[in-house]
């Protein structure tokens, strides 16, 4: 059974600070999906990812994706207050038909002025 | 170009009765995928709907439900609700069953 984990789950960082958001999964995927969502609201697509070796970037967000070690990242450059939110990856298992998306926990990050 | 839409936003229902929870995929897709996301929680997926078929199902009761029509939007209907069954509900539209999923804006239920 595909699982998927986040590390850290909760993330305080000071305005103008790099991080990196890290994305476990237990088994083949061919499709990695990483998702934004602020409090109470839908999830916003940030990044998708699809072969061994994928970098994406995005403003101050940066996406990668190694297929061998079953890892992604999402990095943060000088964070900024507007980027507080709660980061979802999301794996698809391998040849699958179907948008079946396994998520991780979610990363809260709160950025602090 | 049209988004995904949910309706209600909020709902509040009572243990034991049922609700129906709407969806409006975006213009084009034909995929409509359901997913539960209880408070503090990654979404879980319910099931998904492909040309008004079934395509798919997490690890929900048979108490969960579901429909697509001919202009591909679709319903969740849940039976005996319980109050477990509180969360957002969020609908996501693809192309194909394995299409990019956009998703809607939810829809809060509250049991009491």
């Amino acid at each position: 059974e595909l699982k998927v984990e986040q590390n850290p789950l909760f993330l305080s960082m000071q305005e103008g600070k790099n991080y990196t958001i890290y994305c476990n999964y237990s088994t083949t995927s061919d499709r990695l999906y990483w998702y934004r969502q602020d409090p109470g609201k839908s999830l916003e697509s940030l990044f998708v990812l699809l072969s061994n070796g994928a970098v994406k970037q995005e403003g101050r967000l940066m996406a990668s994706l190694d297929t061998k070690a079953r890892l992604s990242t999402l990095h943060i450059t000088a964070a900024v207050h507007d980027l507080s939110a709660t980061y979802f990856c999301a794996v698809a298992p391998y040849g699958g038909a179907t948008n079946k998306l396994i998520f991780g926990t979610g990363t809260l990050l709160a950025v602090q002025p | 170009e049209t988004g995904v839409t949910q309706s209600p936003t909020h709902l509040i229902k009572t243990r034991g009765q049922q609700v129906t929870l709407r969806c409006s995929s975006q213009s084009g897709h034909n995929t409509v995928s359901w997913y539960q996301q209880a408070l503090g929680q990654g979404p879980q997926f319910i099931f998904q709907y492909y040309r008004e078929e079934e395509n798919g199902r997490g690890n929900f009761p048979p108490r969960f439900s579901g429909l697509q029509f001919p202009n591909y939007s679709s319903e969740l209907n849940v039976n005996a609700l319980e109050l477990d069954d509180s969360a957002l509900y969020l609908c996501a539209s693809s192309l194909g069953g394995a299409g990019e999923a956009f998703f809607g804006q939810g829809t809060r239920l509250t049991v009491v």
